[in-house]
């Protein structure tokens, strides 16, 4: 089955730098990957979702790209500042029918 | 976004009792509910999927009988933890789908909390 893995736990960033957050997959290429933001307590919110057949999405300070033949989505947030600070997760599913597969997340903190 | 609301946000309940999440879509018409559950430091889990007016789809593992779910409308579902156990303490978020797009919008969550 699709595994959806992010390395990295914690991250640390001084603010104003680009944060590089990594998401991978173990099986077949996801028909999309999405990336999500939880603060603590809460539920996650939906940032950006990006197709297989689709190299780079851009949103403000966030972009993403997916790396078919790496088998990985790269997710940056450029110019941080510390209200970035949060858990990102990846995510994919087949479709709008299907539930949600998360990767474990990555805690970014963004140092003033 | 969506709108989607949750309650209780917060419940602490005793062994072997029963307890009621609710989840509503106020803004939009959810056909599809996603019931995920999230253990301290570890990341959302699905547990179960249901379309408004059928039986709930369980995940492996997701025991049917002590996951209730009843999705009578399209604004609303709840899960009832039955017989709740220390174990089942964990944050339980809720996703209303009401169309056919990949991406999902979370309710804020119920920390549930079993002595």
């Amino acid at each position: 089955s699709q595994k959806i893995e992010q390395n990295s736990e914690a991250l640390n960033i001084q603010e104003g730098k680009t944060a590089t957050l990594t998401c991978n997959y173990t099986n077949y290429s996801p028909a999309y990957l999405q990336w999500y933001r939880q603060d603590p307590g809460r539920g996650p919110v939906f940032l950006l979702l990006i197709r297989e057949n689709e190299k780079e999405k851009r949103k403000e300070r966030l972009k993403v790209t997916f790396d078919t033949t790496l088998k990985q989505s790269l997710f940056h947030i450029t110019a941080s500042q510390p209200a970035d600070s949060a858990t990102y997760l990846c995510a994919h599913s087949g479709g709008g029918a299907d539930g949600l597969t998360f990767g474990k997340g990555t805690h970014l903190i963004i140092q003033p | 976004g969506a709108v989607v609301s949750q309650h209780p946000s917060w419940v602490i309940c005793k062994s072997g009792t029963s307890v009621k999440i609710e989840c509503r879509s106020l803004d939009f018409q959810a056909t599809t509910m996603f019931w995920y559950r999230q253990f301290p430091k570890q990341s959302l889990m699905l547990m179960a999927t249901s379309n408004e007016g059928s039986k709930a789809t369980y995940e492996q593992g997701v025991e049917k009988d002590k996951f209730l779910i009843n999705h009578a409308s399209l604004t609303l579902s709840t899960l009832t933890v039955t017989s709740a156990h220390p174990e089942d303490s964990s944050f339980y978020i809720c996703s209303p789908q009401g169309t056919s797009r990949p991406e999902q919008y979370f309710g804020p969550g119920t920390r549930l909390t079993v002595t």
